[in-house]
């Protein structure tokens, strides 16, 4: 099956600091790549949507200036949480599109500010 | 506004009864609905889906049950083992492009007792 990893699994960050994830996917190229953080209620959020060569397309309360996303390839994207605060921690999770359809998510990172 | 609203929140069943999560949404466009099962501490995995041209899947002990008039759906889990104990997650999208979003219920939570 399809395999997205994720790294780190888990992060702490000082507030006001800025830190890095990456999603890889293995096995398989991604028409799209999404990026979501999942609150402590299980909710999800979605950041934004990329595809390769095309601009990024980031939900309303998320913008690029705080979210920066890299998506180089097929089977890669990073995305930086700049000036991290309390209410960016959550799980981030990257999910990679198969065919048009399915989607495929990683394990996440977790994200703690303190 | 919620597109995409499951139910019960939580739900608890004996080991080897049938689980009944229901899913029901706003948008007429959506035409793909997949399900996600997430333990905690780890991302959502794709565990069965279904396109709108169908009204049930099946997959192992997991079927979905689809019904484009009422706008709603359901996933049986037959003979629910205590591994199956996590959170299930309806979410919806509109296929036909390849920029289309995920949009994900609230979950259900699942306990399955021995």
């Amino acid at each position: 099956g399809a395999l997205v990893y994720q790294y780190p699994r888990r992060t702490i960050c000082k507030s006001g600091t800025s830190m890095r994830m990456e999603c890889q996917a293995v096995g398989f190229q991604a028409t799209s790549v999404a990026w979501y953080r999942q609150s402590p209620q299980k909710t999800f959020e979605l950041i934004a949507l990329s595809t390769v060569n095309s601009a990024i397309k980031y939900e309303q309360n998320f913008t690029q200036e705080k979210f920066p996303i890299s998506h180089p390839n097929l089977s890669f994207s990073s995305m930086t949480v700049l000036n991290a605060y309390l209410e960016d921690r959550g799980l981030y999770l990257c999910g990679a599109r198969v065919r048009n359809t399915e989607v495929f998510f990683g394990k996440g990172t977790r994200l703690t500010v303190v | 506004q919620q597109q995409v609203r499951q139910s019960p929140q939580s739900l608890t069943v004996w080991e080897g009864e049938t689980a009944i999560l229901n899913c029901s949404y706003e948008n007429s466009a959506f035409d793909y609905f997949p399900w996600y099962q997430q333990f905690p501490g780890e991302g959502p995995a794709l565990l069965i889906a279904i396109r709108s041209v169908s009204d049930k899947k099946e997959d192992g002990g997991f079927t979905i049950f689809f019904n484009k008039r009422e706008k709603n759906l359901s996933l049986h889990i037959k003979d629910s083992q205590p591994g199956d104990s996590a959170t299930y997650f309806c979410a919806a999208s509109a296929a036909s492009s390849s920029f289309s979003k995920l949009v994900f219920g609230q979950g259900t939570s699942l306990s399955v007792v021995p």
